[in-house]
């Protein structure tokens, strides 16, 4: 079955970077978008980007420009998410979801389960 | 940018009771492009209802989703214990395209 698994929970401070990584299993990794979603604690969902994995190409929300960066290794079907100059504003789980690519339609599904990640001196 | 508003923030009802959750978007959203996620405590959101009105894999009939243009409805017909959860909508497009979701309304049991 179609399925993404997600790094565990990370710790870390402020001014530091995050990496975390998405296992796609299931399907073809480089046929579908990978989007990554932040939630805050008790809050909404917050769009930063998305990457296509066959190309490489990358988009990212303004709000996040110059700080995220996602990537992708094909040769064991994961995505990559990295945030630089962490605050505790950070501190939120992480998702990674599934996109289509070049059909006109857009939904995410499956998602991924999550990773904390807490940013705290 | 496409911002999405809910309403209600809460939603009380009793099992047995049909939903009705909102979404208005501030500019205009093609239909493909609207879509409604469930969220339970401590999971990711589950996909129910993709481009406005097209029920997932898997997800009962008594979900639907209808709409056009701006406003935009989830109904759920008859509430089941598990359908008290958090649901959003979410929506891509807008110059430059972009997706961003709604803040959500909360369906709690009465």
């Amino acid at each position: 079955q179609v399925q993404l698994v997600q790094s565990g929970a990370e710790l870390k401070k402020p001014g530091a970077s995050v990496k975390v990584s998405c296992r796609a299993s299931g399907y073809t990794f480089t046929g579908y978008y990978m989007h990554w979603v932040r939630q805050a604690p008790g809050q909404g969902l917050e769009w930063m980007g998305q990457i296509n994995p066959n190309s490489g190409e990358t988009k990212y929300a303004q709000k996040f420009q110059g700080r995220v960066t996602l990537t992708r290794d094909t040769s064991i079907s994961t995505a990559h998410m990295e945030l630089t100059r962490l605050t505790s504003d950070d501190t939120a789980v992480y998702y990674c979801a599934r996109d289509r690519i070049g059909d006109g339609l857009s939904w995410f599904d499956p998602w991924g389960q999550g990773t904390l990640v807490t940013v705290s001196s | 940018e496409t911002v999405l508003t809910q309403s209600p923030g809460t939603l009380s009802l009793s099992p047995g009771e049909g939903a009705t959750l909102s979404c208005r978007a501030s500019q205009s959203v093609s239909n493909s492009y609207l879509n409604w996620y469930q969220q339970k405590p401590g999971q990711p959101p589950r996909l129910l209802i993709y481009g406005t009105s097209s029920r997932a894999t898997g997800i009962p009939d008594r979900f639907s989703g209808s709409g056009s243009g701006t406003d935009f409805t989830l109904t759920i017909s008859r509430l089941e214990p598990e359908d008290f959860a958090l649901y959003y909508c979410h929506q891509y497009g807008g110059s430059p395209p972009k997706h961003s979701f709604g803040q959500g309304t909360k369906l709690e049991i009465k």
